[in-house]
């Protein structure tokens, strides 16, 4: 089965890039027809889907995010990266990653890890 | 966008009870509807996908049904590794994911 973990810096400056990374095990993030997500979710608050990556390299992102948001794959390491740029306050959550082998869900989700925005 | 809203917000409930939540879509997206739970400080997890399908080693007391733009989750009789929050979530080719603003299913 497929795991997933997430690591990156936990504090980040306004108006700075956040960068997250999400490794891969159990399996190969280039076989097979995956999307692999990211997903955000503020303290005490709702989900938020950020975008996804497929395996063919596609991305899709969330139209109010989009100006912000670079998904990509990195094959050799088996990882998939998220970068949130011009980030304010109301980036602050717990950022998680995702697989799925559908464009309609989320099957299994990594545990997550907070980022705070703060000076 | 699409606006998935969930009622009620907080559910008190007691063990052996039958839950009911509802998930409303501003606009219809078919069957394209998932449901999942989530406990404190954990990920979430998926239960049920295309409004019904019953996501493989979820409980079979957990249900889901509905399409076009109302859909229920039911627990046919809450056990106490229920209590959590549920959130629903909808796919749409253009918005992508979209997720509903949770329903906590508190013990009465």
């Amino acid at each position: 089965q497929v795991q997933l973990q997430e690591s990156g810096p936990g504090l980040v400056k306004p108006s700075q890039t956040l960068s997250l990374t999400c490794t891969v095990s159990g399996g190969s993030i280039s076989s097979g027809s995956y999307y692999w997500s990211w997903i955000r979710q503020p303290a005490g608050k709702g989900l938020e889907w950020i975008g996804r990556i497929y395996t063919s390299g596609s991305t899709n992102y969330n139209p109010s995010l989009k100006s912000r948001v670079t998904i990509s794959v990195d094959t050799s390491k088996n990882q998939f990266s998220l970068k949130l740029s011009s980030v304010t306050a109301a980036d602050t959550a717990v950022y998680y990653c995702g697989w799925g082998d559908t464009v309609t869900t989320i099957d299994y989700w990594g545990q997550g890890t907070l980022v705070t925005v703060s000076s | 966008d699409i606006q998935m809203t969930q009622s009620p917000s907080t559910l008190s409930a007691s063990v052996g009870d039958r839950v009911t939540i509802t998930c409303r879509a501003s606009q219809s997206i078919s069957s394209w509807l998932a449901w999942y739970q989530q406990k404190p400080g954990k990920a979430p997890k998926l239960l049920i996908y295309k409004a019904s399908s019953l996501e493989s080693g979820v409980p079979s007391r957990f249900s889901g049904s509905g399409s076009g733009t109302e859909f229920t989750l039911t627990i046919s009789s809450l056990q106490p590794d229920d209590f959590a929050t549920y959130y629903c979530q909808q796919y749409n080719s253009y918005w992508g994911l979209t997720f509903g603003g949770g329903t906590k299913v508190e013990i009465k």
